[in-house]
């Protein structure tokens, strides 16, 4: 079953760091983009940065440049999303999800995980 | 603020039609970069709808359709049922930001 797990989520004060991961089975994550997407609570969907299968980084949202880094380890299936100098507004259910195509950079995506909530409070 | 502008809410009975719009600019929809929907019931992640302007997954029944008309993109849902209650986001690039952006979401609510 194709899958993507996120985890490390929790309660922050300002200004520190968090690292949540997403564990990725059933398909070759080598092969795909990944992407961070988060949602504050009542809200939309906000992209928040993406990596290629080769760990090249498509950038990141105004709102975390600089503050957030994207990674990824394909040969622990795993993808990471480091971030620091945390505010309140960056409180939020943070989802990875796959890009639709093997080797593209749609953009399009196909698979999500549950999501994992950071929460960051003064 | 999202780049993309959708409805807060639209609303249907039973067996109807609604349509959802999602209105860009020449950044994103407008440069022709190509527009995706998502659905998203309460407490769940979002799920693939319609990519590539008009593009249905596997799965998704055929009362979906996208379509997309300058800066501008919309989903229809035809034959409205209980189970279409839930938030719908469309999605693009945008080549001033360099990045994906969302619309604001719109929840669709079956009278």
């Amino acid at each position: 079953e194709v899958q993507l797990v996120e985890s490390g989520g929790g309660s922050v004060q300002t200004g520190r760091s968090l690292r949540v991961s997403c564990a990725a089975s059933g398909f070759s994550f080598e092969d795909y983009a990944m992407y961070w997407v988060r949602q504050a609570p009542g809200k939309g969907l906000e992209w928040v940065s993406g990596i290629s299968w080769s760990r090249r980084v498509l950038g990141y949202a105004d709102s975390v440049k600089g503050r957030f880094t994207i990674s990824r380890d394909n040969a622990k299936n795993s993808l990471y999303l480091q971030m620091s100098s945390l505010r309140t507004e960056d409180t939020a259910l943070y989802y990875c999800a796959r890009d639709i195509r093997r080797a593209g950079l749609t953009g399009t995506l196909d698979i999500w995980g549950q999501g994992t909530m950071v929460t960051v409070s003064s | 603020q999202s780049v993309l502008t959708q409805p807060p809410s639209v609303s249907g009975a039973p067996g109807q039609r609604v349509t959802i719009s999602c209105t860009g600019n020449n950044s994103n929809i407008g440069a022709g970069y190509d527009v995706k929907w998502y659905q998203q019931v309460p407490g769940a992640a979002p799920k693939l709808l319609i990519h590539n302007n008009t593009n249905r997954p596997s799965g998704v029944p055929d009362r979906f359709s996208g379509s997309k008309s300058g800066t501008s993109a919309s989903l229809a849902i035809t034959g409205l049922l209980a189970e279409d209650e839930a938030d719908y986001h469309c999605q693009s690039y945008d080549s001033s930001l360099s990045g994906f952006v969302f619309g604001s979401g719109t929840k669709v609510t079956v009278l």
